[in-house]
């Protein structure tokens, strides 16, 4: 069954460092979202993604966040200038068409020191 | 955006016993979907409700749409061990990117 990957699983970073996290969504889906969930808490959503732009984004999604799909296949995340609270679980998901389910990827762990 | 409310946190269970956990929202929902997170896992789909009234079963499991689309709840009949994690009510967000709205999860523990 295909499923959504991401790279890496975890990641360690200065505070101030650029980090970009990867993700890889199902082929043939045509939605693609970015999700994060500090430790303990409940998932939240960043910013979703559709034709090639920004469709939609949450107060958390600020100017240091930056999304790019720059081939047919990947999907990044990119946070600027890290800072400690951005230390969480960091989930891309997909779906082939509005309205139906959501596939998660493993998500990737954030640590900022 | 469409806030939703899930009762309780967190619940304790022995083996055997039935478990169910409610999301309540103030506005009208256009569907809901729920989904399952295992303890260092990643949200696994479970269910998606539309219809007013709707009650769908997956084994052990039975999933309920309200009358007027403003709640859902999740039964579990008989828990298992493997029905440990936590349980998230989602409904889209009504905007152009049809982003998934978590609820805070009900956290179920199933001691044998």
């Amino acid at each position: 069954e295909p499923e959504v990957t991401q790279t890496p699983s975890h990641q360690v970073t200065q505070m101030g460092q650029e980090v970009i996290l990867r993700c890889v969504p199902i082929s043939n889906h045509l939605y693609f979202y970015w999700y994060r969930q500090i430790l303990g808490q409940k998932v939240e959503f960043l910013v979703s993604f559709y034709n090639n732009e920004i469709s939609e984004k949450s107060e958390i999604f600020d100017d240091q966040f930056s999304v790019e799909r720059p081939d047919g296949s990947n999907f990044t995340l990119k946070i600027r200038s890290t800072k400690l609270e951005d230390s969480a679980m960091y989930f891309c998901a997909s779906r082939r068409q509005a309205y139906q389910p959501q596939h998660f990827g493993d998500g990737t762990r954030l640590s900022i020191l | 955006g469409q806030q939703v409310m899930q009762i309780p946190q967190y619940q304790h269970v022995q083996e055997g016993e039935d478990f169910t956990t409610y999301c309540n929202s103030s506005t009208t929902l256009s569907n809901i979907q729920w989904y399952k997170q295992r303890p260092g896992g990643h949200p696994v789909f479970l269910i998606q409700l539309v219809k007013s009234g709707e009650v769908k079963k997956q084994k052990r499991l039975t999933f309920q749409f309200g009358e007027a689309k403003k709640n859902s709840s999740l039964h579990i009949t008989a828990t298992q061990t493997t029905d440990v994690g936590t349980y998230f009510c989602a409904p889209d967000l009504t905007n152009s990117g049809y982003a998934l709205n978590f609820g805070k999860g009900t956290s179920l523990l199933v001691t044998p």
